[in-house]
């Protein structure tokens, strides 16, 4: 089935650790989205990316990084600069550049301090 | 400023009740779109319903129904007869200014909602 792959589904970060989180989709889009959920908060933007070898910061991008490779991949790093880490992270893809069309998630990854 | 709001924290409905869940969103553009998504216990987030600017036509998709208003700048949503399994955490969003393709959207905080049986 198609679709989008996150993993792991629960990480654990120690002090001054990076970590990546990894973002897999088989939907042949173009696009991909990192969005940071808080609890009783909406999804905040991290990073996309619109073509391969190509991404742009989104509302919330310091501490983090991306990279886009490949059109089916999108890991995220949380780096030891992003002080307050712990969080739900949410991958997207989307298939076409239309505004109109929706973003497909994935499970998400849940980051937690050690 | 563009922004998105879900007044209801958390709403909670016996089964079988009807439940509104509020949307109202601020922004300058003319052409845009507002999308509903639904968040169960596991986590991703699940499509609903995308409507543009330019149609104001309610929607129904079986129990699921949408009430889009632009002199009010609202896109309720209302489940009939609600479901234990319709308890979710649902978000309405707003396509950000200025994203032309880049398909950026501005979320509402979400409201949960509890069905019980």
């Amino acid at each position: 089935d198609g679709g989008i792959t996150q993993s792991p589904k629960y990480l654990f970060r120690k002090e001054g650790q990076n970590v990546t989180l990894s973002c897999e989709q088989n939907l042949n889009h173009d696009a991909m989205y990192w969005y940071r959920q808080d609890p009783g908060q909406g999804l905040r933007l991290i990073y996309y990316s619109q073509i391969v070898n190509d991404f742009q910061k989104g509302d919330i991008a310091e501490g983090y990084s991306v990279s886009r490779e490949k059109k089916e991949s999108f890991p995220l790093t949380v780096t030891s600069a992003q002080k307050n880490p712990t969080a739900f992270y949410l991958c997207a893809s989307r298939g076409s550049n239309r505004g109109n069309q929706p973003q497909h998630f994935g499970d998400g990854t849940r980051l937690s301090i050690l | 400023a563009q922004k998105v709001t879900q007044a209801q924290t958390e709403i909670s409905v016996v089964e079988k009740e009807d439940v509104t869940l509020d949307c109202v969103y601020e922004t300058r553009d003319t052409t845009y779109y507002l999308f509903w998504y639904k968040q169960p216990p596991s986590g991703e987030l699940v499509f609903l319903i995308r409507r543009n600017s330019f149609d104001e036509q309610n929607e129904i998709s079986g129990r699921y129904s949408w009430n889009f208003q632009k002199s009010t700048s609202s896109f309720n949503f209302t489940i009939t007869a609600s479901q234990v399994v319709d308890s979710a955490v649902y978000f309405c969003a707003l396509t950000q200014h200025g994203s032309g393709n880049t398909g950026k959207l501005i979320f509402g905080q979400g409201t949960t909602l509890q069905v019980k049986p």
